[in-house]
This record gives C-alpha cells, sequence and structure tokens, in this order.
C-alpha cells in the first residue's frame, strides 16, 4: 500500500494550459516536499510545506498543504516545455527520529509546445 | 558549490555479485541517505547515516548495508546481487541546520543486474 498517492499518474497539455496535480494521504505528515525529477536525474527540491493550510508560491508554482496535513497539491499557470518532468511530493512522518522521506510514485508531466 | 556526488554513474553485474556505490554529501552537509528508485516508481528509503552511525532504516534486507567516514562521505553496499536490485541508486545529504530545506540529491548510479 502507497502511503502516499500521486494523481494524475501521466498528464500530457499544450503549452500555456493550467494544471493541478495532487498527493493525498490518509497519515498526516509534520512536513510535505516537492520535487521535480528530470530523466538520468536525481530529484530537485521545489518546495517544503509544514503549516497546515499552507500556501507558497515559486513563480509559476503555487503549492498548498491541506490544512490537516495530509495532502497536498501543485497547480501549475500557463504551462511551459521547460515545466516537463516527474514531479514527486514526499513526506516525513512525525515522531522524534524520524528522518526517512517518503514518496508518491510520482506525476509525468508532458508540455508539448 | 559542489552538490553531492555519486559513483559510478553506471554499472553492470551478474546475480549473486556484490557491489559498493559511493557518495560525497554537498558541502556543508554531514547526513548522508540512500534511496533506491526502481523504473517507474517513486524513491524508496534504505538508510540514512549520520555521526558514522545508521541512524534509521527503510525496509530494506540485510544485505545492503552502507557506512559513514569521517568526512561524511558515504558508501552503500549490496551482497547477493539480484535481479530486482536493478534501479537508480540515490545518495541525498542534509544537515541539521537545513533539515527544513530538504535534501540535495545526487544524479545516482544506474544498477543493472543481469
Amino acid at each position: 500500500t502507497q502511503l502516499l498517492e500521486q494523481s494524475p499518474q501521466f498528464l500530457s497539455i499544450q503549452e500555456g494550459e493550467n494544471l493541478t496535480v495532487y498527493c493525498n494521504s490518509s497519515s498526516v505528515f509534520s512536513s510535505l516536499q516537492w520535487y521535480r525529477q528530470e530523466p538520468g536525474e536525481g530529484p530537485v527540491l521545489l518546495v517544503t510545506v509544514v503549516t497546515g493550510g499552507e500556501v507558497k508560491k515559486l513563480k509559476r508554482l503555487t503549492f498548498q498543504f491541506g490544512d490537516a496535513r495530509k495532502d497536498s497539491s501543485l497547480h501549475i499557470t500557463a504551462a511551459q516545455p521547460g515545466d516537463t518532468g516527474l514531479y514527486l511530493c514526499a513526506g516525513i512522518l512525525p515522531g522524534a527520529g524520524s528522518y526517512q522521506l517518503t514518496f508518491g510514485k510520482g506525476t509525468k508531466l508532458s508540455v508539448i509546445p | 558549490d559542489a552538490g553531492v556526488t555519486q559513483s559510478p554513474t553506471h554499472l553492470i553485474k551478474t546475480r549473486g555479485q556484490q557491489v559498493t556505490l559511493r557518495c560525497s554529501p554537498k558541502s556543508g552537509h554531514d547526513t548522508v541517505s540512500w534511496y533506491q528508485q526502481a523504473l517507474g516508481q517513486g524513491p524508496q528509503f534504505i538508510f540514512q547515516y549520520y555521526e558514522e552511525e545508521e541512524r534509521q532504516r527503510g525496509n530494506f534486507p540485510d544485505r545492503f548495508s552502507g557506512h559513514q567516514f569521517p568526512n561524511y562521505s558515504s558508501e552503500l553496499n549490496v551482497n547477493a546481487l539480484l535481479l530486482g536490485d536493478s534501479a537508480l541508486y540515490l545518495c541525498a545529504s542534509s544537515s541539521p541546520q537545513s533539515y527544513g530545506d530538504g535534501y540535495t540529491f545526487g544524479s545516482g548510479t544506474r544498477l543493472t543486474v543481469v
């Protein structure tokens, strides 16, 4: 059973469109991170959210952490071909001595020029 | 400023062999974590090393072992390789000061077991 479920699994859109990807869990996380990974590379951190209800913006990307800290979303406005990649959400479970990142399977985004 | 460096980048091994992967953390980071990413999957946590000790371990068998050196670099060893061990192995570094800033990942070592 996957602790973090990401949807959709695949997304192909035209340049200029908007999109939202989701990261859901039945577990509470102390923090949640979004990464983007390109083929043959390691994940690159986009944002960390720690407070329930928190919204963070990074240029055309908007990240939201759910009030109950069980889910998150990533919204991209006016997608560009450079946004193409695998978007991974990853969370850290609460508790002392908890350091591991638990990842979802990712959303593979293709932005067509 | 060098990021996380992993070597080798690619490796082909035969079933039953042993392999050692290496990682140098980002400058200023003292904690190293290892992840396994199978094709089409998200990374899975193997273990984390801090102060030369294994601090936390994921759900991986004892065939997977590691080490951290005084300069904070780390090795991942896998014994008795299975076909299912074929994956991208990622090293991630962090420090207590940058804990909330996430982890810095290397580009990984692509291991193929034949």
